[in-house]
């Protein structure tokens, strides 16, 4: 069964700081791995999807196949990151996501 | 585009009402999704459709969770009786490929 875990709730970084996000995945198959994020009284929004190996606002996360991880890392914080961030897997080819429990990020100025 | 439309935004009700939830998705979307929110499990899928017919209903906590999606621009979750245990944020998505966009949420009290 698949299954996503964001071991931290609660995380708190001062401004300019570098921050990571832990994810840790458990699939059989090949994965998907995205990362989605909630702003203050904005919608759920994706930020990041590994297949496009891309950095969004900064942020960067590596798809660790041994480790089964897709942390999600900035070098330097900013306060416009503080938001919920949730870690999310998808099956190849499939539509549906399965979320972790999320955490919180907040930057402190 | 205003996006995926949820409807009500807070929903306030007593144990043992029925609650049905609305959901637009954005047109030109296939596929539509069900989430639920808490502190303790964050977010869960319900159940999610594909060209309006039910894919995956394994996350439907039991039979008093419904949902429907007679269109393609419509679709309801209905909880009948509700319960205190199901006050929680709803989500419904929709997309036409991998990213899934989503509505703002309904706020579910039961009293």
């Amino acid at each position: 069964a698949q299954r996503v875990t964001q071991p931290e709730k609660l995380l708190s970084v001062f401004k300019g700081a570098p921050v990571e996000l832990k994810c840790n995945y458990s699939y059989s198959g090949s994965p998907e791995l995205f990362w989605y994020v909630q702003y203050s009284r904005q919608r759920l929004q994706l930020l990041l999807r590994h297949i496009s190996r891309e950095s969004i606002k900064g942020f960067t996360a590596d798809l660790n196949k041994g480790e089964t991880s897709f942390h999600l890392k900035k070098p330097f914080a900013q306060e416009e990151d503080s938001a919920m961030y949730y870690c999310a897997l998808s099956g190849t080819g499939a539509n549906n996501l399965f979320f972790g429990t999320g955490t919180r990020l907040t930057v402190i100025p | 585009d205003a996006g995926v439309i949820q409807s009500p935004r807070h929903e306030v009700t007593e144990m043992g009402q029925e609650v049905t939830l609305r959901c637009k998705p954005i047109s030109g979307h296939n596929s539509l999704f069900w989430y639920r929110q808490t502190m303790m499990r964050g977010l869960e899928l319900l159940i999610y459709f594909n060209n309006n017919v039910p894919i995956d209903d394994s996350g439907m906590p039991e039979d008093r969770f419904s949902a429907k999606m007679p269109n393609a621009s419509f679709s309801t979750l209905k909880i009948q009786p509700s319960e205190p245990r199901d006050s929680a944020v709803y989500f419904c998505a929709s997309s036409y490929g991998y990213e899934q966009y989503f509505g703002p949420g309904t706020r579910l009290t039961v009293t």
